[in-house]
Order: structure tokens, then C-alpha cells, then sequence
């Protein structure tokens, strides 16, 4: 079990770029989650995966945010044209799917920084 | 709307006591609760889950309780030691939601020598 390894670890990008990030799930596990963390808040959910189905995405933050997972094994999340408050930590977790109780494992995140 | 509450303020407590976090829900009905720690700089890890028909769960010096009458779980550190200082999450989850974690804010623990 090598954990959940996300990278890079730090982005820093200007405004009006794009980014992509990726995430390397346990791979044992089918379902797979994005979150957002911004400065002495908790975790907000933004999308997930079982296998390659991306079974929920409105929480994503706009239409500029995106997220695939075409095999069913890693992840990656898009933010077209970053703006200022994108930045944030980004947060990828893994888990078994089945019952609604299952521990996440989380990644150490991306840090994404926008000048 | 579905709202958690965490203390805001950082708890300070001394070596060897014991720490209390508390977890507020409103306009919930959770079927299950985790805990979380996270350390600066790194994703959360988990701790212990707890069921709504499960008023108390042990896991060597952690206790969590959960009263859904309250709508609160409580979080015990007994024998606190400077290691355990962190950010601590709750996450009420329901059923039938993809188990998507909705957090609180965290509360920061800090255990002085």
C-alpha cells in the first residue's frame, strides 16, 4: 500500500492559465474524490469517480473546473483559466466503494498558488 | 441548509490531560460520523467512525460519542501527548451519498509540554 500520491505537491501559475493535476488512487480502490481546501476551512467536496464513471460533478466550482479518470486508475483535475481564487489546496482521496461508511484515504494535496 | 460546527478557537490543554473537540450538526440526520486528523502541510487522515446507533466507539486513547438527539459526537484524547497536537475534522455522513465527505471547519489542537 504506497498511499494516495498526488503531484506536483506545488503549482504556481498567473492568472489565466490552465493547470492539471493528477492523482495516483491506492490501487485497490474504485472510487475516487476531489476536494478543495482554502485556509483554516475543512475539505469541500468537489466531484467523484467509481472506476472511470464520474458519478457526481455539480459541485464543481464553475464550468472552468473539469475532472477525468479514463481507466479507472488515476485522476487528473483541469482548472481552465485560473483566477485568484482558485488558489487553494487541492485534495485527492481514495476509497473501496460499497457501503457509505468507508474510510478515505487522502493525498498530501496540490497547492496551487495563482500570481 | 446542512450546517457543522467545530470550535473555531484553537484548544490549548497541558501534557497528560485529557482533550474534548466537540462536533455540532444542524439540519442533519447522519447515519455515520468520522474523524479526522491533519497535520500542516498534509491531507487528513482517519481516525475512528462512529454509527448513529453507537453512542460511544474506543480506539486506544481516542473516544468519540454520538448523540443524535444532541446532534453532536464529542472527541476524547485521554493522555494527551504534544504528538497529538493537530487539526481535527468531523464528517457527519448520510446514506445514499456516495460517501462524498461533507467537513466541518476542524478544530486545532495544541498540547503544551
Amino acid at each position: 500500500d504506497t498511499g494516495v500520491s498526488q503531484d506536483p505537491r506545488h503549482k504556481i501559475t498567473k492568472r489565466g492559465q490552465n493547470v492539471t493535476f493528477r492523482c495516483d488512487p491506492i490501487s485497490e480502490h474504485n472510487r475516487l474524490y476531489w476536494y478543495r481546501q482554502t485556509l483554516g476551512q475543512g475539505p469541500e467536496f468537489l466531484t467523484y469517480f467509481q472506476n472511470e464513471a464520474q458519478l457526481e460533478k455539480s459541485r464543481l466550482l464553475s464550468d472552468r473546473f473539469s475532472a477525468e479518470r479514463p481507466k479507472g486508475s488515476f485522476s487528473t483535475l483541469e482548472i481552465q483559466r485560473t483566477e485568484q481564487g482558485d488558489s487553494a489546496m487541492y485534495l485527492c482521496a481514495s476509497s473501496l466503494a460499497g457501503r457509505d461508511n468507508q474510510p478515505q484515504h487522502f493525498g498530501d494535496g496540490t497547492r496551487l498558488s495563482i500570481l | 441548509s446542512q450546517k457543522i460546527e467545530q470550535n473555531s478557537e484553537a484548544l490549548n490543554i497541558q501534557e497528560g490531560k485529557t482533550a474534548t473537540l466537540t462536533c455540532n450538526y444542524t439540519n442533519y440526520s447522519p447515519a455515520y460520523l468520522q474523524w479526522y486528523r491533519q497535520d500542516p502541510g498534509r491531507g487528513p487522515v482517519f481516525l475512528l467512525l462512529i454509527r448513529e446507533n453507537e453512542k460511544e466507539k474506543r480506539k486506544e486513547r481516542l473516544k468519540v460519542t454520538f448523540d443524535t438527539t444532541l446532534k453532536q459526537s464529542l472527541f476524547h484524547i485521554t493522555a494527551s501527548q504534544p504528538a497529538d497536537s493537530a487539526t481535527y475534522l468531523c464528517a457527519p455522513i448520510l446514506t445514499g451519498g456516495g460517501n462524498k465527505l461533507t467537513f466541518g471547519t476542524g478544530t486545532q489542537l495544541k498540547v503544551e509540554l
